[in-house]
């Protein structure tokens, strides 16, 4: 299967600090998300995106398809930002977009 | 738009006892519906695909007779694990593609937090 590798497994930010998470992955996809999950455990769809730049306050992404990476980028950090950040892919021969998920990076914001 | 609702969100249950969990989309239909359970500090992991009106698919290792999906309309899926065991301990989020097309994203319930004792 797919294999999806993140990047860094923990990290550690003084609030304020701008920071860039990385996933790469084994194969061609049709769908890629981003998701940050909070310490009640719910997943927060921060982006589908399987290809492209999209930004949303002060996240964006970016994945180039073509060399199978994408990077979210968290600039200002908050406390709030605390979590993991989970990307999950889904491979371009398969359907019904079963995801697979990458094993996260702990991100922890201090203030 | 594209939500989805799981229920209950923590249950404590005795071991040996079974255990239903619901999810729902409450604004659109889902033919298809996934079941994931993630263990402390680890990701999550695909269980079984929920189909709609026919037999769920279930992921190598996922017992399908312990983990039993009914997907009876395009709006429901439950998960019901059976006989449950201490260590079937875990999170469990169930999740569907909203409006069904196919290059759209994955929307996730808040999860189940089932802890048997």
């Amino acid at each position: 299967g797919i294999q999806v590798e993140q990047s860094p497994p923990d990290l550690i930010l003084q609030e304020g600090a701008n920071s860039t998470l990385r996933c790469n992955f084994s194969d061609s996809v049709n769908n890629l998300q981003w998701f940050h999950q909070n310490p009640w455990g719910q997943l927060i769809n921060l982006f589908y995106i399987p290809s492209g730049t999209k930004q949303n306050g002060r996240l964006s992404a970016t994945t180039v398809a073509t060399e199978r990476y994408s990077l979210l980028y968290i600039s200002s950090s908050q406390t709030t930002d605390s979590g993991v950040y989970f990307c999950a892919v889904a491979p371009r021969e398969t359907s019904g977009s079963r995801l697979t998920f990458g094993e996260g990076t702990q991100l922890t914001v201090n203030p | 738009g594209a939500v989805v609702s799981q229920h209950p969100s923590w249950v404590i249950c005795k071991s040996g006892t079974s255990v239903k969990i619901e999810c729902r989309s409450l604004d659109f239909q889902a033919t298809t519906m996934f079941w994931y359970r993630q263990f402390p500090k680890q990701s999550l992991m695909l269980m079984a695909t929920s189909n709609e009106g026919s037999k769920a698919t279930y992921e190598q290792g996922v017992e399908k007779d312990k983990f039993l999906i009914n997907h009876a309309s395009l709006t429901l899926s439950t998960l019901t694990v059976t006989s449950a065991h201490p260590e079937d301990s875990s999170f469990y989020i169930c999740s569907a593609r909203g409006g069904g097309q196919f290059d759209s994203p994955l929307h996730f319930g808040n999860g189940t937090r089932l802890t048997v004792t």
